[in-house]
């Protein structure tokens, strides 16, 4: 079975850091493009980010680019986001996806981050 | 990076067939057969519905179905169920290792 599990979410500052963590199981990890894709407390879904299965190749969201790294240790089945110089807009849950086809057909249950002073 | 535009919200009696468009540019949905829908309910992580454009995933109800004109895509539902109830997002590759998710779309069974 397919598991995605979120973690590192929480209350940090404005222009403050954070490192989401995504654990993941049931797959060939490292056979596989994963996303980020975030949603704002009642707002819509936003995709973030893309990295290839073997880290080679990312893509990024123009709101957060130069901001914001995706990574992956396939060594240790798991995705990261490194999100640096946080602002209020980027208060969201953060889910992890699995790629298939450019569609993502599994994920996690997601973690909130909450960027506030 | 503009969001694809969804109708704000779309609503049918039980039995009844809906239509969500989805509308993008010649960048995104016009130059790639890779629209993705969504399911979300309340509370929930989002699941998928339709992949490249009118593939349905293994276990989805064949009620559901995609299709693709020009730079707009849409999400038919027939035979609208009571548990159809939910927002829907679509989403579209859109070139350079990006992606770009629509506005979403509260379906409402009356």
């Amino acid at each position: 079975e397919v598991q995605l599990v979120e973690s590192g979410g929480g209350l940090v500052q404005p222009g403050g850091s954070l490192r989401l963590s995504c654990a993941a199981s049931g797959f060939t990890f490292s056979s596989y493009w994963m996303h980020w894709v975030r949603q704002a407390p009642g707002k819509g879904l936003v995709w973030v980010s893309r990295i290839k299965y073997d880290g080679s190749s990312t893509g990024y969201a123009d709101s957060v680019k130069g901001r914001f790294t995706i990574s992956r240790d396939n060594a240790k089945n798991t995705l990261y986001l490194q999100m640096n110089s946080l602002r209020a807009e980027d208060t969201a849950v953060y889910y992890c996806t699995k790629d298939s086809g450019s569609s993502s057909d599994y994920w996690g249950q997601g973690t909130l981050v909450i960027v506030s002073s | 990076q503009s969001a694809l535009t969804q109708p704000a919200s779309v609503s049918g009696s039980p039995g009844q067939s809906i239509t969500i468009s989805c509308t993008g540019t010649s960048s995104d949905v016009g130059s790639y057969n890779l629209v993705s829908w969504y399911q979300q309910h309340q509370g929930k992580a989002p699941k998928l519905m339709i992949y490249e454009v009118s593939k349905r995933p293994s276990g989805v109800s064949n009620r559901f179905s995609g299709s693709k004109s020009g730079n707009t895509a849409s999400l038919t539902i027939s035979g609208l169920q009571a548990e159809d109830e939910a927002d829907y997002y679509c989403c579209s590759y859109a070139s350079s290792n990006t992606f770009v998710f629509g506005t979403g779309t509260k379906v409402t069974v009356l």
